[in-house]
């Protein structure tokens, strides 16, 4: 089946920008999605299609899938205290019509 | 305002059975397919089955397949999961979600989460 790599785990420090990656054989031509999952609490979709956020998330957190690379990425910029979760990215297997998620990346904000 | 309630997780013999519902309110329940996702302790996410807006196309990760099954019932605008033969690898929250495109079968992801119910299977 499908498999999505994430990196474990990544930091910035506060006003800094990351980036986390979602790696997966011809990612570029499905869309990817990403969710925050704060420590104790249910995920929260942060990002749909690539590039879209749902209301209410703020610009700060962006995406991108080029079609040319095997990866995905989210991007948080000005990072606060607050982005301190796991992030999941996920996809649809159209070859066994189910969802896909990423082992998800911890970002720990220093 | 959207919410998912889940009800059901609790404590759990190997080999025994549960059921989880999830209830939903806010939204029209009959129009959107509803997945459970699981999570065991300090893991990731992990699919486990989904049922179709119109009850039709039900769907098992490999893991529950011929163990667990989902239904719903629209009189009660819930979505249940009965889960047997239950076993050690089966301890995690279980969270419901909903698809987020109306009346899609393979909705692509998901808009709204339950806050979750544990299950743990220990004998």
């Amino acid at each position: 089946s499908y498999v999505l790599t994430q990196p474990p785990s990544v930091s910035a420090a506060p006003g800094q920008s990351v980036t986390i990656s979602c790696g997966g054989n011809h990612i570029g031509e499905t869309s990817v999605h990403w969710y925050q999952q704060r420590p104790g609490q249910a995920p929260v979709l942060v990002l749909y299609d690539d590039i879209d956020r749902p209301s209410g998330i703020p610009e700060r957190f962006s995406g991108s899938n080029p079609g040319s690379t095997a990866t995905a990425t989210l991007t948080i910029s000005r990072v606060e205290a607050g982005d301190e979760a796991a992030y999941y990215c996920q996809v649809w297997d159209r070859t066994t019509d189910h969802p896909v998620f990423g082992g998800g990346t911890k970002l720990t904000v220093l | 305002e959207v919410h998912l309630v889940e009800s059901g997780g609790s404590v759990a013999q190997p080999g025994g059975s549960q059921r989880l519902s999830c209830a939903g309110s806010g939204f029209m329940f009959d129009d959107y397919t509803i997945y459970w996702v699981r999570q065991a302790p300090g893991k990731g996410l992990e699919w486990v089955s989904f049922i179709s807006w119109d009850g039709v196309t039900v769907s098992y990760a490999d893991s529950v397949r011929g163990r667990f099954t989902i239904s719903r019932d629209s009189s009660q605008n819930s979505v249940y999961l009965q889960m047997n033969s239950l076993t050690i690898e089966d301890t995690a929250f279980y969270y419901c979600t909903k698809g987020a495109r109306r009346y899609d079968v393979v909705a692509g992801y998901f808009d709204y989460w339950g806050q979750g119910t544990l299950l743990t299977v220990s004998s």
